[in-house]
């Protein structure tokens, strides 16, 4: 069945660095969606990718998804505090489905 | 509009008993569906609905059940708890359930069974 890993499973960088998450498949997907969920919170969708070497931005957020529609990844350039929480990459139609997650935290 | 709203927000069981889990949304979404998220790990559906009347299965729907009789509302019932049901479970609605949309998620109900 189709498989897709979520890495790294945790970060914790110093504020005004970089990070990045990925999600990568063994098929091809038909689409990607990021979700932020905060501490305590529930999941907020941020963006959904659907072409093939797609890129889309949101202020300091850069979104990929790959040419071969297999893998995805999410680019936060000089973390702020208010970056910390859980993102969550998704797939699919009807049934979606969620990577495990890639838990960020920021030092001030 | 209050967006996707879950009712209770805790919830403690013992193993055996059996409730019910209410979720409504507000924006005449036709797609509704029901996630448990367990620590460390990502979201799981349960069930999800396409329109009212019509429910599916969804990656771990065992011990739980669903109905869709209005739009509005898409709850889910837990049979007869055990432990290995402790979770956070969010309902989630989306526009349509014919294309890739984004979802909208309820606060979630943290569910407790001993």
């Amino acid at each position: 069945g189709q498989q897709v890993m979520q890495i790294p499973q945790y970060q914790h960088v110093q504020e005004g660095e970089d990070f990045t998450t990925y999600c990568n498949s063994s098929t091809t997907l038909s689409n990607i969606q990021w979700y932020k969920q905060r501490p305590g919170g529930h999941p907020v969708f941020l963006i959904q990718l659907v072409k093939s070497g797609e890129v889309k931005k949101q202020k300091r957020l850069t979104f990929q998804f790959g040419e071969a529609k297999k893998n995805s990844s999410l680019h936060i350039t000089a973390t702020q505090t208010t970056d910390v929480g859980t993102y969550f990459c998704a797939w699919g139609f009807q049934k979606l489905v969620f990577g495990t997650g890639t838990r960020l935290l920021v030092s001030p | 509009n209050a967006g996707v709203t879950q009712t209770p927000k805790f919830q403690v069981l013992k193993t055996g008993q059996s409730m019910t889990l209410q979720c409504a949304q507000d924006m005449n979404h036709e797609y509704m569906s029901w996630y448990r998220q367990d620590p460390g790990m990502g979201l799981r559906l349960i069930h999800y609905s396409v329109g009212a009347g019509i429910t599916d299965q969804g990656e771990v729907p065992n011990g739980y059940n669903v109905s869709r009789s209005t739009t509005e509302d898409f709850p889910l019932r837990l049979l007869s708890a055990a432990p290995s049901q402790t979770s956070v479970y969010f309902c989630a609605s989306s526009f349509s359930g014919l294309r890739e949309d984004e979802q909208f998620f309820g606060p979630g109900t943290r569910l407790t069974v001993l």
